[in-house]
């Protein structure tokens, strides 16, 4: 079974420039999540969708940030303009539901804003 | 965001001997909850879990306990091996899934 894929494995850009990356989730799985994890820190989450729809975007900074899950199926996380606190790696996630479910990881998207 | 907590940024250990990594929640209405084991420049990849009407459980060399009342949670890794050395996530889940900041095991030779 193919895991959570994800593209582009790096990415350096300049602030204030637009990045987006795009993930694949594990087929069947509903669930989808984005998740920012900064150098020292935990993954924080960014936004879960349950196919196409939100379940929690509570902590994705709505006014640089943008994420989209069109047809239930793939998922594009956009930036735009970059700030340098930016700088992490974004993590897609998926699992089969949103209730008592172990979810699983892609290798993430390191970004680099100079 | 502070819901899941883990006090302990680094843990060393000697190889044998048995690893105890600690995690708090603050939340009740967690009711699931998760472990993942990350090496560097690669995603979390999932342990073990343990649902909140279990105080227990096992895999093989890992365990996790959970005491609901203390909204605490610990993961014991008996024996550890230098194969164990990576930063362990703890997470809790609701409707949806938070994160700890992880704690750093070295397992020593």
């Amino acid at each position: 079974e193919a895991g959570v894929a994800q593209s582009p494995r790096y990415k350096i850009i300049e602030k204030r420039q637009s990045v987006a990356f795009w993930c694949n989730p594990i087929s069947g799985h509903a669930t989808l999540y984005w998740y920012q994890q900064i150098l020292g820190q935990g993954p924080k989450l960014l936004i879960q969708f349950q196919n196409n729809g939100v379940v929690d975007d509570s902590q994705l900074p709505k006014d640089r940030f943008s994420a989209e899950r069109l047809k239930g199926v793939d998922s594009t996380l956009k930036i735009q303009p970059a700030k340098l606190e930016d700088s992490a790696v974004y993590l897609c996630a998926s699992s089969l539901g949103w209730v008592r479910n172990t979810i699983y990881f892609g290798e993430g998207s390191w970004l680099t804003v100079v | 965001d502070q819901q899941v907590k883990q006090n302990s940024p680094s843990l060393s250990v000697q190889e044998g001997r048995i690893s105890i990594l600690n995690c708090d929640y603050t939340n009740s209405m967690f009711d699931y909850f998760l472990w993942y084991k990350k090496y560097p420049a690669e995603g979390p990849t999932f342990l073990i879990s343990i649902s909140s009407i279990k105080d227990k459980n096992e895999d093989g060399r890992f365990t996790v306990f959970l005491n609901k009342s203390a909204k605490h949670l610990s993961l014991h890794i008996v024996p550890s091996q230098p194969g164990d050395s990576a930063v362990y996530f703890c997470a809790a889940s609701a409707f949806t899934v938070r994160f700890g900041a992880g704690t750093r095991l070295t397992v020593k030779p």
